[in-house]
């Protein structure tokens, strides 16, 4: 139980352009989702946390305009790269955390990764 | 937390032979601790958690961690490493403080030689 599942795993995009990842929990519900930034060799940077049915928080020096975060259910979240030039090419990392109270509440799960190039 | 301290960017170690990957954390509450893996080009994967009871836990793949709140650690260990267990490791640390917080470590990458 507990999987997360990200789509596409790899994109590669024109300068310019607009680019979407999904990422959805296939075996419960998420209240809260987490987008992460991991450059190479380097470990994961929060982007933002999404909370279903309200707007995304972002992490200081995280443009909101730029990276657009949507939570519109449970199990699904998106996460939309606009104008993207090659500075975006990243590996973004999204979790999730389930709908429970208690310890469970802590863990989140993640998703197998998006590996974004923009050329 | 304030912060989390992967004291090692990098653990050279031959096949078979002992492993203890360091991490340390600083934080003014209560806090929740994990160590993850990562795989080439992949997402991490959970290897072990304390959330509370025994200092002492056990996860996956044979690998352990210890709690110490004294020394603010949670060093993660195996006795006996494989090739397959060369991968990046993450440390993390979660606390509450009217919403839930994760603070990763840089990461240490496991090199295991034959």
């Amino acid at each position: 139980g507990a999987v997360v599942s990200q789509h596409p795993s790899w994109v590669i995009c024109k300068s310019g352009t607009s680019v979407k990842i999904e990422c959805r929990s296939l075996d419960f519900q998420a209240t809260t989702m987490f987008w992460y930034r991991q450059f190479p060799k380097q470990s994961l940077m929060l982007m933002a946390t999404s909370n279903e049915g309200s707007k995304a928080t972002y992490e200081q020096g995280v443009e909101k305009d730029k990276f657009l975060i949507n939570h519109a259910s449970l199990t699904l979240s998106t996460l939309t790269v606009t104008s993207a030039h090659p500075e975006d090419s990243s590996f973004y990392i999204c979790s999730a955390r389930r709908g429970t109270s208690g310890y469970l509440s802590y863990e989140q799960y993640f998703g197998p990764g998006t590996r974004l190039t923009v050329t | 937390a304030q912060s989390v301290t992967q004291l090692d960017s990098q653990v050279p170690v031959f096949e078979e032979a002992p492993v203890e990957l360091r991490c340390n954390y600083s934080s003014s509450v209560s806090v929740y601790l994990f160590w993850y893996v990562q795989y080439p080009n992949q997402g991490l994967q959970l290897l072990l958690k304390y959330l509370s009871g025994s200092t002492l836990v056990k996860g996956i793949n044979g690998f352990e961690a210890e709690f110490n709140k004294s020394q603010t650690s949670f060093h993660l260990r195996k006795p006996s490493v494989h090739i397959s267990d060369t991968a990046e490791y993450f440390c993390a640390v979660t606390e509450y403080t009217g919403g839930f917080k994760t603070i990763f470590g840089a990461g240490t990458r496991l090199f295991v030689k034959a």
